[in-house]
């Protein structure tokens, strides 16, 4: 199928470690790439193929990749980080993009 | 320094035809990489519409697909996108991309996204 499945939302003290999972059958072929989105805001790449930060993203986002499910870690949660991530790859049905439901990420 | 920027009409009457523009700056359109629209409903999440290569070469979403079209004026660095036929569903938050392939697609630079609203 093409779709990307990501739980709703999750929540994380000050200073700890959250994972955000993204599950969906193209995943078994193609990497993920993460995205965050503060409301009012469009959308910014923080993970990308199997180890890619890009330039001026901190080092405590990282991500993974499991068979059908990528994940992406943060590690030592900060104030700024509260915003809605999305998964996205290729999707498995052709030349095409997909998303994730998305997942609010609370910093309590 | 790349940058993206959208334009065009904030309102579409139903039944007409959505058109936006993205400019481009820092980086020639017809030098490389996939240009993107994605699109996000108010409250909703991100739908990809469609993305053209540096060559032209154009690939949509398939419930999309009988409605869009997305063309290059590289002339000017700009690409932009044609949804006939639109209804309420199509408003949205539209927003312009850049990403490197479409084996691994990461957008690595957008606009600031152009809210279009579909009323009469």
């Amino acid at each position: 199928s093409s779709e990307l499945t990501q739980d709703p939302a999750v929540s994380v003290a000050l200073g700890q470690t959250v994972k955000i999972t993204c599950q969906g059958d193209s995943l078994g072929s193609y990497y993920s790439s993460w995205y965050q989105q503060k409301p009012r805001q469009a959308p910014i790449l923080v993970f990308y193929g199997r180890n890619n930060r890009p330039s001026g993203i901190p080092d405590r986002f990282s991500g993974s990749n499991s068979g059908n499910t990528a994940s992406l870690t943060i590690t030592g949660a900060q104030a700024e980080d509260e915003a809605e991530y999305y998964c996205s790859s290729r999707g498995s049905s052709g030349n095409q993009v997909i998303f994730g439901g998305g997942t609010k990420v609370t910093v309590l | 320094q790349v940058q993206l920027q959208e334009s065009g009409p904030g309102l579409v009457k139903p039944s007409e035809t959505l058109s936006l523009t993205c400019g481009v700056s820092g980086y020639s359109i017809r030098s490389g990489y996939f240009w993107a629209w994605i699109r996000q409903p108010p409250g909703k999440g991100l739908e990809w519409i469609g993305s053209m290569s540096h060559s032209g070469s154009t690939y949509y979403t398939p419930s999309l697909k009988s409605r869009v079209a997305i063309s290059e004026n590289t002339s000017k660095n700009q690409f932009s996108l044609k949804l006939t036929s639109v209804t309420a569903a199509d408003t949205a938050i539209y927003y312009c991309a850049r990403h490197e392939g479409l084996f691994l697609v990461a957008l690595d630079y957008w606009g600031q996204g152009s809210l279009v609203t579909v009323s009469s």
